[in-house]
């Protein structure tokens, strides 16, 4: 099975301050996305990657970068850490089955802004 | 673009009885649907998924979902709700043409007992 590892489950930081979530995959899948999940509403996509340093805007980049320097792994970076981006990140990978995507979930890290 | 709504936000039922939770889709093509199950504290895992054919879709643990074109619907339903089945559902839609899934805003199941 593909495992999708993120590294940190529970985050705390303070406002201002730089923040990386990293995610790892296993299956040498092409494709890794963000997502923010929020109550109420959904799952909605930050940034999400096809290949070795390329990267796409999401629904909702504002405050958000990523990085993604091999085909494993995956960064999400928030430059400076607000209290809005309080939120469940969860970490995805993917490769195309028959023309569509079928998304594989790490557990999420639950950042919370002091 | 496609987008999902997913109408019930909690539903609760009693273990043992059936449950059918809704989902409606918005897209110009034949879209790829989803069910996702997210247990608390955890990420989400792929329940069914429909590409094609037959549109009466068999998942894990128990689940099934019916795609029906002419109402832009793709319910979930299982016949026998387990005590372990409490978690939050999520519908999802995605295109051939593009790498993303849209999901739906979830719908949180409690089982009584």
């Amino acid at each position: 099975d593909v495992k999708v590892t993120q590294s940190s489950r529970y985050l705390v930081k303070r406002t201002g301050e730089k923040v990386f979530l990293e995610c790892v995959q296993d299956m040498d899948h092409e494709n890794m996305f963000w997502y923010r999940q929020d109550p109420g509403l959904g799952l909605r996509l930050i940034y999400f990657s096809y290949d070795v340093k390329m990267k796409e805007k999401g629904d909702i980049p504002e405050g958000y970068s990523v990085s993604r320097e091999k085909k494993e792994r995956f960064s999400l970076i928030l430059e400076s850490a607000s209290t809005n981006q309080t939120s469940m990140y969860l970490c995805a990978s993917s490769f195309p089955t028959q023309g569509a995507n079928v998304l594989t979930f790490g557990a999420g890290s639950r950042l919370t802004v002091l | 673009a496609q987008s999902v709504t997913q109408p019930d936000i909690h539903i609760t039922v009693s273990e043992g009885a059936s449950l059918e939770l809704r989902c409606n889709y918005s897209y110009g093509a034949t879209p790829y649907l989803f069910w996702y199950v997210q247990s608390p504290g955890q990420g989400l895992q792929l329940l069914l998924k429909y590409f094609s054919g037959d549109t009466l879709v068999q998942g894990i643990k128990g689940f099934e979902a019916e795609f029906k074109r002419s109402q832009s619907s793709f319910n979930l339903r299982k016949p026998s709700v387990h005590w372990s089945d409490a978690a939050e559902y999520f519908c999802a839609v995605g295109a051939s043409d593009d790498y993303k899934l849209s999901f739906g805003a979830g719908t949180t199941v409690t089982v009584r007992a």
